[in-house]
């Protein structure tokens, strides 16, 4: 069964970094993953598609402080330099034979 | 620049029908794989129906098989969802959202969203 795991807050002070870990469930791990960024109150906007090896594809405009990474099962993004419009939720997505279509439950990221 | 703007979202009783549709514009609209995807309030996205550049292949989630249909017109530059037998668990924000080259599930621009209220 296709599952995508995260957690679902994260927290870090104004200028630093945090990291956000979606992973994915038993038998799946070769699989790439999307990242998706919800500001309050608005629609999605793509931040980068992450694949097994760690390689990254970002989307047009998306700014050097979000990155992206891999190990094993799990699939990472990570923000720098963390600025007060990155609060919002952060949803991973994958898909799957047989037309699985995934997201996961998200994760909320507070800017302290 | 790639726009999708959707529209047709309203409030609708249990049991009626509904007929999402999204403009899309910046881009040669037949050429990507479409993508319909709700939110329902306060919750996270569910995937809710795909379908190819030419319009010849459709998917649908578990939840709205057999009840919602898929469509596009490459005329227009427009997708549609039309919706039936709709039931209160269909409230939900919808978001069109554009296949990145022929990949048809990685999603690569997204809409504003139309927000579909299901109610008696």
């Amino acid at each position: 069964q296709l599952e995508l795991t995260q957690s679902p807050s994260a927290s870090a002070s104004l200028g630093a970094s945090v990291r956000l870990t979606c992973t994915l469930s038993s038998g799946h791990s070769t699989y790439a993953i999307t990242w998706h960024q919800q500001q309050p109150g608005r629609g999605p906007r793509f931040l980068m598609k992450v694949d097994s090896d760690g390689s990254h594809t970002k989307g047009d405009g998306i700014p050097d402080r979000f990155s992206g990474s891999s190990s094993g099962a799990d699939r990472f993004l990570t923000i720098s330099s963390l600025q007060s419009e990155d609060e919002g939720d952060y949803y991973c997505q994958t898909w799957g034979t047989g037309i699985q279509v995934l997201f996961g439950g998200g994760t909320r990221v507070t800017v302290l | 620049e790639v726009q999708l703007l959707e529209s047709g979202g309203t409030l609708a009783q249990p049991g009626g029908s509904l007929r999402l549709s999204c403009a899309a514009s910046g881009f040669s609209f037949s050429s990507h794989a479409m993508t319909w995807v709700r939110q329902a309030p306060g919750k996270g996205l569910e995937w809710v129906s795909t379908i190819s550049g030419s319009g010849d292949t459709a998917y649908y989630g578990d939840s709205v098989k057999g009840r919602f249909a898929i469509s596009r017109d490459n005329s227009k530059n427009t997708l549609s969802l039309q919706m039936n037998s709709l039931r209160a668990d269909d409230t939900a924000k919808y978001y069109c959202a554009r296949g990145h080259g022929g990949a048809f599930f990685f999603f690569d621009s997204w809409g504003l969203g139309t927000l579909v209220t299901v109610s008696s």
